[in-house]
Parts: structure tokens; sequence; C-alpha cells
């Protein structure tokens, strides 16, 4: 079946810290990968997306890049702030199966940045 | 509506009872989806709708789960017998036809006693 593990956190850095936040999947067929991201108090929402191996998804300075060969895909910010302090959930979906699967998460992973 | 809403945000339920939660997705998608957060767990998936295909509901934990999407559109989420490790926030999503992007609801906190 299909799984993600990523780094269990909390993950605790300063203002304008390198961040990485790993991630690495287990799929059949060819997956396309999420980070989603959740703010204190609010839903998920969709942080970046890669669909296809060696794409980049980028978005509010974060970037991941689809690694078939090592089966990751890395969550990196240059300088984080403190308002990138939430939970960073990786995802995954798998086509080639019988129907249209859902997205399947890790387990998050909390990001405290402290002024 | 403007997002995803569901009801209510809280519950605290004796145990043994049942549960209807309630989730109104955006308007126009045609998917749908509920998952469970557990403290210090990922999301685990529960239940999706497409459309008028028959739901995938490969995720349900137990018979006690189940949920129904009335008119393609509002989703109940029913756990009956309720038991302590029921206690968690149940997340619902929806989305356009077969698109990856999904947009969450804010949850429904769930508390057995």
């Amino acid at each position: 079946g299909n799984s993600v593990t990523q780094m269990e956190g909390p993950v605790t850095l300063s203002e304008e810290a390198f961040l990485t936040i790993n991630c690495t999947y287990t799929a059949t067929g060819y997956p396309s990968l999420f980070w989603y991201v959740q703010y204190p108090g609010e839903g998920l929402q969709l942080l970046l997306k890669a669909t296809k191996a060696d794409d980049k998804g980028s978005n509010k300075g974060f970037e991941a890049t689809y690694r078939k060969e090592t089966t990751s895909f890395h969550l990196e910010k240059g300088s984080v702030q403190v308002s990138d302090s939430a939970v960073y959930f990786c995802a995954l979906i798998a086509f080639g199966d019988t129907g249209r699967r859902a997205l399947t998460f890790g387990s998050g992973t909390r990001l405290q940045v402290q002024p | 509506g403007a997002g995803v809403s569901q009801s209510p945000s809280n519950k605290v339920t004796e145990k043994g009872k049942d549960v209807e939660l309630r989730c109104d997705p955006i308007s126009g998608h045609t998917a749908l989806y509920w998952y469970r957060q557990s403290l210090g767990q990922g999301l685990e998936f529960l239940i999706y709708f497409q459309g008028n295909s028959a739901p995938d509901k490969s995720g349900l934990p137990s018979d006690r789960f189940s949920a129904e999407r009335t008119g393609g559109s509002v989703s109940t989420l029913t756990i009956q017998r309720t038991q302590q490790e029921d206690s968690a926030v149940y997340l619902c999503a929806s989305s356009l036809p077969y698109n990856e992007k999904l947009f969450f609801g804010s949850g429904t906190q769930l508390s057995v006693l």
C-alpha cells in the first residue's frame, strides 16, 4: 500500500534559520506529491505540489523537489519566519490503482520558529 | 459557501452514545473526503465520495462508522456507540472532480468521555 514517512517534530528554529523537513514515500504507480500546512486554529491548506519526477514545487519561499531515485520530497526554506510556525504534512496520491484514492498523509511535523 | 463548513466545531459525548458530524462542502465540489486526526497522529483516511459513484469506504475503522452524502452536497458522518478511542478531530475536505487540491474545513473536535 501507499505510505508517507516524515520526520517527527517538533522542529524548533530561530528566525531566519534554514529549514528542512524530511519526507519519504512508498507508492504504487507514479504518485503526485504534496505538502499541506495547518496554521494554528485553521484548516489544512495546500502549500505546494509536484506531479512528476524532478519537478520542483514552490510557494511562499518553500520548495520541495520530487526525487524518484530516493523516493523523497523534502521541504526546504532558506529563511524561516515566526509566521511559518505551523504543522506541515507530506502527502501523496498514486495513480494506477483500480480507482482514484484519497490523499495519503504523513503524521505531520510541527515547526516552531522563535523570534 | 466560501469554504468547507463543519458542524459542530466541538462535540462532547458519553461513551455508548451516537454522534453525527456534518460537512457542507464548497459549492460545485463533487469530491468529498472525511479524515480523522488523532492526537500526535497523522491524518487517517476514512471515506471518499466522488459524484454519484459508489463511495470508497475502505478507511472506515469499524461498522460503527458510516457516512452518507445527500444530493451530492452535504455529508454526515455517523459514529454509533462511541468509544473513547473515537476521540479525535474529524476533518472534511472537498475538491473539484478528480482534482488533487483539497480544501479542508476546520474540523469537529470529538471528545468521548
